[in-house]
């Protein structure tokens, strides 16, 4: 399909393992960006690419988690030494332009992580 | 810094009634853009509808409407004609339009979960 895809769909992990979730976001979307959704809640923001270039990364809880776009299609969110409060749905979401942009981010259907 | 507030944990309406769904928003930027998604059990995150903070007209998409009262800075989604498969949650969302102002990324409530009685 045309849309934002994300794999895994569910991911399970033992506590302190490696983990990289992929999004192929949609053909031609300058604008990336990941998100973090807890059980209940909304989601917030991770970090943003413009292209390859990462240029917010300010929403990474901690500098276990990586993330990289290096040929500005397909994205990586990496976790390192995962942990249990890590659980939740990664959303990966897209969108035409870049900044000052009023297009609508298009989101893929998430990558459920589960620590245990 | 930016906030979507959302009261109403949950809601429920009679198929084919309206119901409104409740947003406010705090924010400092002049220029914003208001989203609401929806998100059913599967997951995914559906945009339905949007309002630039400058639109003079309420955004409308088929049976949905925006109702947009910048003074009030609240931005209430309004669905007409409810069917069953409106149930899911309903998150309302704001990007800063501003420039020099954040990449743009989505500020979202806490969303309200819409069921809809037969």
């Amino acid at each position: 399909g045309a849309g934002v895809s994300q794999s895994p769909r569910y991911k399970v992990a033992k506590r302190g393992q490696d983990v990289a979730l992929r999004c192929d976001p949609i053909s031609g979307h300058v604008s990336l960006f990941w998100y973090q959704q807890a059980l209940g809640q909304g989601p917030e923001f991770l970090t943003y690419f413009q292209n390859e270039a990462q240029l917010d990364k300010s929403g990474l809880p901690s500098d276990r988690f990586f993330a990289e776009r290096p040929e500005g299609s397909v994205s990586t969110l990496k976790i390192q030494r995962t942990q249990q409060e890590d659980s939740a749905v990664y959303l990966c979401a897209s969108s035409l332009r870049g900044l000052r942009s009023n297009q609508p981010q298009h989101f893929g259907d998430g990558t459920r992580l589960s620590i245990l | 810094a930016q906030k979507i507030t959302q009261t109403q944990p949950g809601m429920f309406v009679q198929e084919k009634e309206a119901v409104t769904l409740d947003c406010t928003y705090d924010t400092s930027d002049q220029s914003y853009g208001l989203f609401w998604y929806k998100q059913p059990s599967s997951g995914e995150m559906i945009f339905l509808i949007y309002q630039g903070s400058y639109d003079e007209q309420n955004a409308t998409e088929g049976r949905y409407s925006l109702n947009f009262q910048k003074a009030r800075k609240s931005a209430n989604l309004v669905i007409s004609a409810s069917q069953l498969g409106d149930s899911a949650m309903y998150f309302c969302a704001m990007r800063s339009l501003n420039y020099g102002g954040s990449q743009g990324n989505l500020i979202f409530g806490k969303g309200t979960k819409l069921s809809v009685k037969p």
